[in-house]
């Protein structure tokens, strides 16, 4: 079975330092990995995925995830926060078990 | 302009109304999904349309009926709801190219924000 677990559900960053969001994943097979975000009364949003090319992902608005098999992870970053990423970001995963599975999400906060 | 648009935006209603939520995609996508998303819990599925047929329905009470009547529209019916029901719900689609999830890509509409008094 698959689970995606988010270890923080609260993330606070100043503007201008670097941003980790964490994701653990489980699953049985070789899965396919999404990170989504979503602004304050919207929708949400793909910003990357993962789905067995390069382990190294680059997504929208300088984010990026790696993708390691042996630490099933799956952990977003962005060199330099701004204020305009203060949002909620929800890590997926899917696998041929044919569910999609969210993540509890990690709201991430920007101090100025 | 988001491809996904769901009306109405805001909603409130009775426990003894009947109300219907509107889905429209302008993505050419096969299929179309209705979530939940409540305070302090994670997304939940409820119902997935593939093709115009449903193809999960998520242990989701009777007092919900979604309906597909193409690939472009889908509806979620409320009736005799629960305060508890009162949640965003969100609209969304995706290309269903070999009838698995695993390269499947959500595209989603803003939602509707449901108040059941």
């Amino acid at each position: 079975a698959q689970s995606v677990t988010q270890l923080d559900s609260h993330v606070s960053v100043s503007e201008g330092t670097p941003v980790l969001l964490r994701c653990n994943y489980s699953s049985s097979y070789s899965p396919s990995l999404f990170w989504y975000v979503q602004h304050p009364n919207k929708g949400l949003q793909l910003l990357l995925k993962y789905t067995s090319a390069a382990t190294l992902v680059k997504g929208i608005n300088g984010f990026e995830a790696e993708f390691k098999k042996s630490e099933t992870s799956f952990h977003l970053t962005k060199p330099s926060a701004h204020m305009s990423d203060a949002a909620e970001y929800f890590c997926v995963v899917s696998d041929r078990d044919d569910k999609i599975i969210f993540g509890k999400g990690t709201r991430l906060h920007i101090l100025p | 302009e988001t491809g996904v648009t769901q009306t109405p935006r805001h909603l409130v209603m009775g426990m003894t109304n009947k109300k219907s939520l509107k889905c429209e995609q302008h993505l050419g996508h096969n299929a179309m999904y209705w979530y939940k998303q409540s305070a302090k819990k994670p997304l939940e599925l409820m119902f997935v349309y593939s093709l115009e047929e449903r193809v999960e329905n998520n242990s989701v009470p009777s007092r919900f009926s979604p309906e597909c009547p193409n690939s472009s529209h889908l509806f979620l019916h409320l009736h005799t709801l629960q305060p508890e029901d009162s949640a965003l719900y969100l609209c969304a689609s995706s290309q269903d190219q070999d009838g698995t999830y695993v390269l499947r890509e959500l595209f989603f509409g803003e939602g509707s924000r449901l108040t059941v008094l």
